[in-house]
């Protein structure tokens, strides 16, 4: 069983809809979870971070994690075409290791 | 204020030959991490160094594979005796500390090809 697990889409959406990235992992130990956006051919930048169960939000991004279930969350309100991009979920417990999932391919479309 | 810097971006090598992949973490960061992305795959963990020292390499291939970090200098990923298989792109990052909530700022990435 894979660490992170993540649906690697393609996912395509209208400009101004709402989207839902989500990721499942199997490691309870895990207390720091991110969300990295990847635009082609370049790094991965990182977007948000969390370090508990809830929500926590920034401008059009919200980012929820949900221990119980193991299951955390990236929401994109009013997308724009500039968000299409790779969506990497990441996260790590007490090592120095991040664990990436294989990353939600978005478009969004003018 | 340069960020993490990674060379070459591209890298073609034949079947046996060596490949040698350089990163520069950030002004002021110490802690230094590789990862290998492969087509439809998530990024993996390879490699975690501090400056002259290996931290972590449970993720790096027994074989063929190396890496170091010198006092002066960047980064240095070794793959010996390549293989189409090592075909990937090949980020690294940097970090102020080691520590599991430190946010760890990328480079582009070396993208390596083996023919």
């Amino acid at each position: 069983q894979k660490e992170v697990e993540q649906d690697p889409g393609p996912l395509s959406v209208p400009e101004g809809a709402i989207v839902s990235l989500n990721c499942t992992y199997s490691n309870s130990a895990f207390q720091y979870f991110m969300w990295y956006r990847q635009y082609s051919r370049k790094g991965p930048e990182l977007l948000m971070y969390t370090y508990s169960s809830g929500n926590k939000e920034d401008g059009r991004f919200t980012a929820q994690v949900d221990k119980s279930s193991k299951y955390i969350s990236l929401f994109i309100r009013d997308s724009q075409p500039s968000d299409s991009a790779t969506y990497l979920c990441a996260m790590s417990g007490a090592g120095n290791q991040f664990y990436f999932g294989t990353g939600t391919s978005l478009t969004v479309i003018p | 204020n340069a960020g993490v810097m990674q060379n070459p971006r591209h890298l073609v090598r034949r079947r046996g030959q060596e490949a040698r992949l350089r990163c520069s973490p950030m002004k002021g960061h110490s802690h230094v991490y590789w990862y290998r992305q492969l087509p439809e795959e998530g990024l993996k963990f390879m490699v975690y160094l501090q400056k002259e020292n290996i931290i972590d390499e449970s993720g790096m291939p027994k074989e063929r594979f190396s890496a170091e970090f010198p006092k002066e200098g960047p980064s240095i990923l070794r793959i010996q005796q390549v293989v189409r298989g090592d075909s990937a792109a090949y980020f690294c990052a940097s970090s102020t500390t080691g520590a599991y909530y430190n946010e760890q700022f990328f480079g582009p990435g070396t993208r390596l090809t083996v023919l």
